[in-house]
């Protein structure tokens, strides 16, 4: 089946601990997408990425890190520098180029906790 | 930064009712999208409308997007307990990187 896989669907962050998420899509989408949703609220845009290697700072950057070595994948790690990590993080991938008309598919999300 | 204002922020209607979205936008736009998250999930692409079109329909969805307001309406006709969930619309700017920005979005609960 085609789609985008977030793991783990929970995660528990200590204090001062840098932990990752996951997603892996198998759409053959070039560009993907991290948002973070706080309850009652819309989405603000982390990260996204429109091509292998290369990736851009969103609304919400700060205390972020994300990598795209491979078309597949699109980790993103919370860091210590993140105060305020407790919220639902959502990836998505979309097709890319000119005429693309940038309707995004979604996973199904990674609830981050604090400890 | 978020573009989309959505009205009401809830909505809480009876089985076979029909629920009405709205949602503002403040920058000129390619596209327009409504999206629907059940709770604790992903979100789900429901329709898209381009700037040139005015209505669009899809199965009990309509949407309405009116660019010389900058506002849009999603409409659910007949309702359905099913239909229960948050509903976000997405604009794609003409300028600027191929993203969407979203709206705060609207929480319909649909009472049987």
């Amino acid at each position: 089946d085609g789609g985008i896989t977030q793991s783990p669907k929970y995660l528990f962050r200590k204090e001062g601990q840098n932990v990752t998420l996951s997603c892996e899509q198998n759409l053959n989408h070039d560009a993907m997408y991290w948002y973070r949703q706080d309850p009652g609220q819309g989405l603000r845009l982390i990260y996204y990425s429109q091509i292998v290697n290369d990736f851009q700072k969103g609304d919400i950057a700060e205390g972020y890190s994300v990598s795209r070595e491979k078309k597949e994948s699109f980790p993103l790690t919370v860091t210590s520098a993140q105060k305020n990590p407790t919220a639902f993080y959502l990836c998505a991938s979309s097709i890319e180029g000119q005429g693309a008309r940038n309707i995004q598919y979604f996973g199904a999300g990674t609830r981050l906790s604090v400890l | 930064s978020q573009q989309g204002e959505e009205d009401p922020q809830a909505l809480s209607i009876q089985e076979g009712e029909n629920a009405t979205m709205n949602c503002s936008y403040k920058t000129s736009i390619n596209n327009l999208q409504w999206y629907r998250q059940n709770s604790g999930r992903g979100l789900v692409h429901l329709i898209l409308i381009r700037s040139n079109e005015r209505e669009k329909h899809s199965g009990r969805l309509r949407v309405t997007l009116d660019t010389s307001k900058k506002s849009s309406s999603l409409l659910i006709t007949a309702s359905r307990a099913a239909d229960t969930a948050s509903y976000f619309c997405a604009t794609r700017q003409i300028q600027g990187a191929q993203k969407l920005v979203f709206g705060q979005g609207t929480r319909l609960t649909i009472n049987p």
